[in-house]
């Protein structure tokens, strides 16, 4: 069976400070991966693709790494500001067909 | 930029009642798909349509159907509506099928089922 999991479900920290998220994923052979983060009873917002064929993206304070044989990818966030408190889901696809399948979530407090 | 548009943003209805969803593509966009979040849960995907045909299909039950239109916009319709209906649908939109597309997803419409 095909599931993402990630851990923490909740993380808090102190602004400023640089952190880890992680998502992990059964079955290597996936298509590509997506980060999302979704403020509360918010829609969704995409923060970074990464295909199978590559190993991580960034984009100003986010870096998303993606390890396909361990089956993980994580996302580092950079100087952590109030404003980055949200819920960061990943999604990810394998190869059979269009849809993603996502995790549960990451609940980040950053603390001012 | 043009984002996803979602209509109704809420809707209230009650049991055995029907609802409708729109979605209306980032221009360009040909890929639709559509995604249930329950309370507290991850999102679900249900169905997915490219060029106007049926291009992938999730968890979506019997009781639902969709369809997307020659102007690419896409419409949820959901029948004999359950208490556990009761969700955040989103639908999220690409250029191109498959899932080596990025998608964009609209804010949501929360239906609630009374």
């Amino acid at each position: 069976k095909q599931e993402v999991t990630q851990i923490p479900a909740a993380l808090s920290v102190p602004e400023g400070e640089n952190l880890v998220l992680n998502c992990s994923f059964t079955d290597s052979a996936i298509y590509n991966l997506q980060w999302f983060r979704q403020d509360p009873g918010k829609g969704l917002t995409s923060l970074l693709l990464i295909q199978s064929s590559q190993r991580e993206q960034t984009s100003g304070r986010l870096n998303a790494s993606l390890d396909k044989s361990s089956g993980r990818s994580t996302l580092y966030i950079a100087a952590s500001q109030p404003g980055d408190s949200a819920t960061y889901l990943c999604a990810v696809s394998w190869n059979t067909g269009n849809q993603f399948y996502f995790g549960t979530g990451t609940s980040l407090t950053v603390i001012p | 930029a043009a984002g996803v548009i979602q209509s109704p943003r809420h809707l209230i209805k009650e049991k055995r009642e029907t609802a409708t969803l729109k979605c209306y593509p980032i221009p360009r966009h040909d890929t639709v798909y559509w995604y249930q979040q329950g309370p507290g849960q991850d999102p679900q995907f249900l169905i997915s349509f490219y060029e106007k045909m049926q291009s992938d299909k999730g968890s979506i039950p019997d009781r639902f159907s969709a369809q997307q239109f020659s102007d690419y916009h896409s419409e949820l319709n959901m029948s004999s509506l359950e208490l556990g209906d009761s969700a955040l649908y989103f639908c999220a939109s690409s250029l191109g099928s498959g899932s080596f597309y990025e998608q964009y997803f609209g804010p949501g419409t929360r239906l609630t089922v009374t």
